[in-house]
């Protein structure tokens, strides 16, 4: 499968300010997603994005499949977007099981 | 629509039990997963399953841990005998054939 290196490890940021979030994986993908994990622990799907972009509310998320690397973007922070976000790929052989990343740590201070 | 519905939501063993938990997908998802979380990681995939045939089950320590999917639709994870390393969280996941993967909100294992 491939390797997923996400960065920063973490990141801890005020109310209202906009951040980035780096994924950069070792192979060609056909399934790339985003995933928020909240402080209860509950993994929460955020994007399916192979290629393109896509926006939804304060979040976007931009994968450039031939540089092997996606970005996803949160804007206005506000204290319910800290936890953890995961990268995820293709675990490889064929199936469509995922390798996540170690994760961006997000804490937003009020 | 209901989402992925796990139990028991939290389990505390000795070492050498056993221990089984069980995973409802949402309806219609052909796809389920079994994907094992230790503190401070990335969830890891442990076993996938489409319908009720297994796909993928080449990280599953087969030698202790076993899983079915009986009738396509739900199914239940097992641990014998369980290892103090196996203290983790058990997430289950569905999909609709390898599209956007749907997790539960998992079972936390302790292993004493």
């Amino acid at each position: 499968g491939i390797q997923v290196e996400q960065s920063p490890p973490d990141l801890i940021l005020q109310e209202g300010a906009n951040s980035t979030l780096r994924c950069n994986f070792s192979d060609s993908v056909n399934n790339l997603q985003w995933f928020h994990q909240n402080p209860w622990g509950q993994l929460i799907n955020l994007f399916y994005i192979p290629s393109g972009t896509k926006q939804n509310g304060r979040l976007s998320a931009t994968t450039v499949a031939t540089e092997r690397y996606s970005l996803l973007y949160i804007s206005s922070s506000q204290t319910t977007d800290s936890g953890v976000y995961f990268c995820a790929g293709p675990s490889g052989g064929g199936a469509d099981g995922l390798t996540f990343g170690k994760g961006t740590h997000l804490i937003i201070q009020p | 629509e209901a989402g992925v519905a796990q139990s028991p939501r939290y389990k505390i063993i000795e070492k050498r039990q056993s221990v089984a938990f069980w995973c409802n997908p949402i309806s219609g998802h052909a796809t389920l997963y079994w994907y094992q979380q230790i503190l401070g990681q990335g969830p890891k995939l442990l076993i996938q399953f489409q319908n009720n045939g297994v796909v993928d089950d080449s990280q599953l320590p087969k030698d202790r841990f076993s899983a079915e999917r009986l009738k396509g639709v739900d199914s239940t994870l097992k641990i014998q005998p369980a290892k103090l390393e196996d203290s983790a969280v058990y997430l289950c996941a569905s999909s609709l054939s390898g599209g956007s993967a749907f997790f539960g909100q998992g079972t936390r294992l302790t292993v004493v």
